[in-house]
């Protein structure tokens, strides 16, 4: 099946510092990234979706400047948090929707953000 | 905002038994789509059922739809110790810009 990795898979940052997580698709091209944030014991809420080659699409309350995401190139996508608060301390996971019209989703295994 | 409710919220049942997970909805979907996830883990594509579809085996699962009641079931048989996780379901609308939208999930406990 369909692979997709991210890294780092977990990460402690100091609060006013920025952080970078990668997504990337293994052996498929994704069109489609997704990036989710879940807070512990609630569900995965999607943040933005990012085509590749153009701007991401946020969701409604998500701060497109403090949620910086790059989807350069058709197996990598790239979410930056900046200038972390202990309030962003979340499971970050993204997810790739692949080319030809399939709905199937591949889920990366999530990022642990902690800032302290 | 999210789409999807399942219940019960928790589930607590004996190695053996069967499992059921119900998930409802508001708008029209393109499909429906189960998935688990471990604590801390990542999720896991168990099946998708499209709104055509009515019922859908993969297996000890098996998964049903009823769009006119907005409303889906998982079941498992013959829980293993090893199913214990947190269930989501999760909806996707029409069209190229489709998006999921998960419930806010079941935490499932097999008791060995």
């Amino acid at each position: 099946g369909a692979v997709v990795s991210q890294h780092p898979s977990w990460v402690i940052c100091k609060s006013g510092t920025s952080v970078k997580i990668e997504c990337r698709s293994l052996d498929f091209q994704a069109t489609t990234m997704f990036w989710y944030r879940q807070f512990p014991k609630q569900s995965l809420m999607l943040m933005a979706t990012s085509n590749e080659g153009s701007k991401a699409t946020y969701e409604q309350g998500v701060e497109k400047d403090k949620f910086l995401i790059n989807h350069a190139s058709l197996t990598l996508s790239t979410l930056t948090v900046t200038s972390a608060h202990p309030e962003d301390s979340s499971f970050y996971i993204c997810s790739a929707r692949g080319q030809g019209g399939s709905y199937e989703q591949y889920f990366g295994p999530g990022t642990r953000l902690t800032v302290t | 905002s999210q789409q999807g409710e399942e219940d019960p919220q928790a589930l607590s049942i004996q190695e053996g038994e069967n499992a059921t997970m119900n998930c409802s909805y508001k708008t029209s979907i393109n499909n429906l789509q189960w998935y688990r996830q471990n604590s801390g883990r990542g999720l896991v594509h168990l099946i998708l059922i499209r709104s055509n579809e009515r019922e859908k085996h993969s297996g000890r699962l098996r998964v049903t739809l009823d769009t006119s009641k907005k409303s889906s079931s998982l079941l498992i048989t013959a829980s293993r110790a090893a199913d214990t996780a947190s269930y989501f379901c999760a909806t996707d609308g029409s069209g190229a810009n489709s998006k999921l939208t998960f419930g806010k999930g079941i935490t499932l406990s097999v008791r060995p």
